[in-house]
């Protein structure tokens, strides 16, 4: 699965939008991109997904470049609540057999909601 | 809403102690997955399982092993503790088919002394 890139850490104030950017310039065609994100004390928790179409969900908003090779989470009102360590992760779509085995982890980026 | 339930929060055992870690699950999901959590290093997969008695070696398998005699149970077992393996142990299950998502426990966090 291809690598990705992410700064480790983000501030962003109550109530402005959060972007949080992700580098996969290695992606596959076939390789989705994924977010969770783990608020502290807890386990991760599944955001978002897609492939090349932006996607939206009652979370977020993923943005992903034409080229694929990098995108965005968009937490559009950010609240204290969103405070968490954010995981960018591309996978392999499997098209038959087994699905997603495993899903790779990095270190995530550390976003901060200031009052 | 679905349940990945780990048996304890906080784990104190002994160097050398045979550790039994228990996850389980409420969705029917067929694959279920331990990893270990550990600052700076993020999150490592240990083994998965995608079936009943099924087992797959993760990224980090070494000094664990795994037990899935249920579908709705899947055990990670630490033969003999070490205190490198002084952890956040996560427990996660899925359904089968294709990009489905993960569901994670609140962890364990086992202390090797």
């Amino acid at each position: 699965d291809a690598k990705t890139t992410q700064p480790p850490s983000m501030d962003c104030a109550e109530g402005r939008a959060a972007n949080l950017p992700c580098n996969h310039s290695t992606i596959s065609g076939n390789e989705y991109v994924y977010w969770y994100r783990q608020i502290h004390s807890q386990g991760p928790q599944y955001i978002i997904h897609g492939l090349k179409n932006n996607e939206t969900n009652e979370m977020a908003s993923l943005i992903i470049t034409e080229d694929r090779k990098s995108s965005t989470l968009i937490l559009p009102h950010a609240t204290l609540r969103d405070t968490a360590v954010y995981y960018c992760i591309v996978r392999v779509a499997k098209t038959g057999g087994f699905g997603n085995e495993k899903l790779t982890f990095g270190t995530g980026t550390r976003l901060t909601i200031i009052p | 809403d679905v349940k990945v339930t780990q048996s304890s929060r906080y784990l104190v055992k002994r160097t050398g102690e045979k550790v039994f870690l228990e996850c389980v699950q409420d969705m029917d999901h067929e694959n279920m997955f331990w990893y270990r959590q550990d600052p700076g290093l993020g999150l490592r997969l240990i083994y998965f399982s995608y079936d009943v008695k099924m087992k797959e070696k993760g990224d980090i398998p070494e000094g664990y092993s795994v037990s899935r005699e249920k579908k709705e149970r899947f055990s990670l077992i630490l033969e003999s503790a070490s205190t490198n393996q002084t952890s956040m142990y996560l427990c996660a299950s899925s359904y089968r088919r294709t990009n489905e998502k993960l569901f994670f426990g609140s962890g364990t966090q086992l202390s090797v002394l």
